[in-house]
């Protein structure tokens, strides 16, 4: 299993960001996939998750209506779209496989995201 | 949402040593409580699922145990690659919660 994070940067406040994830080595299609991110000295909080087929989506409310995650099956690839950025958004974000129950059985290596002016 | 409360913040232990971690969960989340491993500087790595299955590749000195509100992880021989911050993460239901982790050194 591999996944690959990419898109992180420095961004502005009030402004979007998309980040991507490259799923390999195991059947996109049969999992569902989340982002879960990590503010500087801070602990794990999880972003979004999407279900196999992309019918469902799942975000906590410091997120939600902000934050929008999809997948591309013939690029076997996660995203996360990220509007009207805070700097309280400013964290590592890992995108992760979901295990036989919503936990996380498999993370990317992670991308920074800063929000600053 | 379900709040997850984790003990100890910090905790440092002798090689070889027992050492215990602790999850208390505001509501029942019956045994759908995971535990993860992160070491400085990488990503996150799944131990521990349903309470007490060990991830593939989990060395057996991790164990886990609870049921209801309370969960705990257990390490019984404190190793120097076991330095690391340890997560409870509650699978039972949206939105998924987080322990604030604690952070685990050797003596």
């Amino acid at each position: 299993v591999q996944l690959v994070e990419s898109g992180g940067g420095l961004v502005q406040p009030g402004r979007s960001l998309k980040l991507s994830c490259a799923a390999s080595g195991f059947t996109f299609t049969d999992y569902y996939m989340a982002w879960v991110r990590q503010a500087p000295k801070k602990g794990l909080e999880w972003v979004a998750t999407i279900s196999t087929r992309g019918t469902t989506t799942y975000y906590p409310d410091s997120v939600r209506g902000r934050f929008t995650i999809s997948r591309d099956y013939a690029k076997s690839s996660l995203y996360l779209q990220m509007n009207s950025l805070k700097s309280e958004d400013t964290a590592t974000y890992y995108c992760a496989r979901h295990g036989q129950r919503i936990n996380f059985d498999n993370w990317g290596q992670g991308v920074m995201v800063t929000v600053s002016s | 949402d379900i709040q997850m409360t984790q003990s100890p913040a910090s905790l440092s232990a002798s090689l070889g040593e027992t050492v215990s971690i602790e999850c208390l969960a505001s509501e029942g989340i019956s045994n759908d409580l995971a535990w993860y491993q992160k070491k400085s500087g990488k990503s996150p790595h799944l131990l521990i699922y349903t309470t007490s299955r060990l991830q593939d590749g989990v060395p057996s000195r991790f164990s886990g145990s609870g049921s209801g509100t309370r969960y705990s992880l257990k390490i019984s021989g404190m190793q120097p690659e076991d330095e690391a911050d340890y997560f409870c993460q509650q699978s039972y239901k949206y939105p998924l919660t987080f322990g604030s982790g604690t952070k685990l050194e050797i003596k």
